[in-house]
């Protein structure tokens, strides 16, 4: 099956700070990839997506290409803030026999983002 | 609109006791997921629902975990005789039918804990 690594963390950064957090997977054929954040005591909000190669995705300054070659799916931002502080997780997901669906998607451990004033 | 709503938001049993958690998704969404989130670690896939059907639990521990989704009503997630091991957080997602590429919503979870 899949698997996913994520950069360890935490990650700690200073306002306006650029930051990347590296993820790498391994799997077979070409799943759909994800970035999703966690915030204290709540659920999982999906950050943004990219279906096929080369394909970017972008969501509130937040962007990740999908790099077949390198089977990678970077999280990058430019200048970070106080409010970017939480969890993110890097994903894979998988179309189900119907193509309905995703089916069950595969998490790397997350990466603790602080950033202060 | 309501997003995916999970209760309790935290519950606590006592080894040996029975634990039922509830998935209700967001409308007109007719696929559950449960997953499972050990402290200081990523999401771990348990099972996937769709109405009165049970479509993937390769992630489902063998003994005392069961899942439905009924016709009526919300999905459960039923851990029978609990152990300290099964504290965690459990969360729920939804997606829609029938679309592609749809991503999947989460709920807030459902914080359990055993004493």
């Amino acid at each position: 099956g899949d698997s996913v690594t994520q950069m360890e963390g935490p990650v700690t950064l200073s306002e306006e700070a650029f930051l990347t957090i590296n993820c790498t997977y391994t799997a077979t054929g070409y799943p759909s990839l994800f970035w999703y954040v966690q915030y204290p005591g709540e659920g999982l909000q999906l950050l943004l997506k990219a279906t096929k190669a080369d394909d970017k995705g972008s969501n509130k300054g937040f962007e990740a290409t999908y790099r077949k070659e390198t089977t990678s799916f970077h999280l990058e931002k430019g200048s970070v803030q106080v409010s970017d502080s939480a969890v993110y997780f890097c994903a894979t997901g998988r179309h189900n026999a119907g193509g309905t669906s995703y089916g069950k998607l595969t998490f790397g451990q997350g990466t603790i983002l602080t950033v202060h004033p | 609109n309501a997003g995916v709503m999970q209760n309790p938001r935290h519950l606590v049993r006592r080894r040996g006791q029975e634990a039922r958690l509830r998935c209700s998704p967001m409308k007109g969404h007719s696929h559950v997921y449960w997953y499972r989130q050990l402290p200081e670690e990523g999401l771990k896939f348990m099972v996937y629902l769709q109405k009165e059907n049970i479509i993937d639990e390769s992630g489902m521990p063998k003994e005392r975990f069961s899942a439905e989704f009924p016709k009526e009503g919300p999905s459960i997630l039923r851990i029978q005789q609990v152990v300290r091991g099964d504290s965690a957080a459990y969360f729920c997602a939804s997606s829609p039918p029938g679309t592609d590429n749809q991503p999947q919503h989460f709920g807030d979870g459902t914080r359990l804990s055993i004493l």
